[in-house]
């Protein structure tokens, strides 16, 4: 597709479910990053990929999440256990070259809500 | 750590009135600069960014940001608001080619 595909959009989750989170980047974008966005704040940096690697981890905000991208492309966010502090807006970017040195395209999100 | 203060959660306009949402970051070293602007029902996408040059930048739709080093600031302008306009405005800092640090975002209402 033309942009970054995010699957499911909404997700209801019951407490200590394991949920997984799809993001589907623009064709070629080296660069993805996962962003957790709470309500009434902005998005909160979570992971980054260059390709396959994973090069910064420290926004996870703990063990029971886990993200992955092992061909390169398609990407999972992997929450364990869920708790009602995960509900939150789940966003996916993907950037042409290295890093964020331009634009980041932006998915629409993976909306968690965990009762 | 870096941080993003927008100091402005909720501005409301009428239209034609000038426009400007203020933005402070608090890392000293070389960064790069973002604004970002979420349509409602759509998702984030890019209005402009700086990275270094004039620090008068120009994005889309009219609007503009001015880079001052001194105070730490990437202010938003728009010298005439449109309806259109109506959005949640994010500031953004990158250091180097790493993450960005968002801001809490500007709520911008424009009454016809």
């Amino acid at each position: 597709g033309a942009g970054v595909s995010q699957s499911p959009r909404y997700k209801v989750a019951k407490r200590g479910q394991d949920v997984a989170l799809r993001c589907d980047p623009i064709s070629g974008h080296v660069s993805l990053f996962w962003y957790q966005q709470a309500l009434g704040q902005g998005p909160e940096f979570l992971t980054y990929f260059q390709n396959e690697a994973q090069l910064d981890k420290s926004g996870l905000p703990s063990d029971r999440f886990f993200a992955e991208r092992p061909e390169g492309s398609v990407s999972t966010l992997k929450i364990q256990r869920t708790q009602q502090e995960d509900s939150a807006v789940y966003l996916c970017a993907s950037s042409r070259g290295w890093g964020n040195t331009g634009e980041l395209f932006f998915g629409e999100g993976s909306r968690l809500t965990v009762l | 750590a870096q941080s993003v203060s927008q100091h402005n959660h909720h501005v409301i306009l009428s239209e034609a009135a000038s426009l400007e949402l203020g933005c402070n970051y608090s890392y000293g070293g070389t960064v790069n600069l973002f604004w970002y602007v979420q349509y409602p029902g759509q998702h984030l996408q890019l209005l402009l960014k700086y990275f270094s040059g004039d620090p008068l930048v120009k994005g889309i739709k009219g609007f503009e940001a001015e880079f001052i080093k001194s105070k730490f600031s990437f202010n938003l302008r728009k010298p005439s608001v449109q309806w259109s306009d109506t959005a949640e405005y994010f500031c953004a800092v990158t250091l180097n080619a790493g993450k960005s640090t968002f801001g809490d975002g500007t709520t911008l209402t424009v009454k016809p």
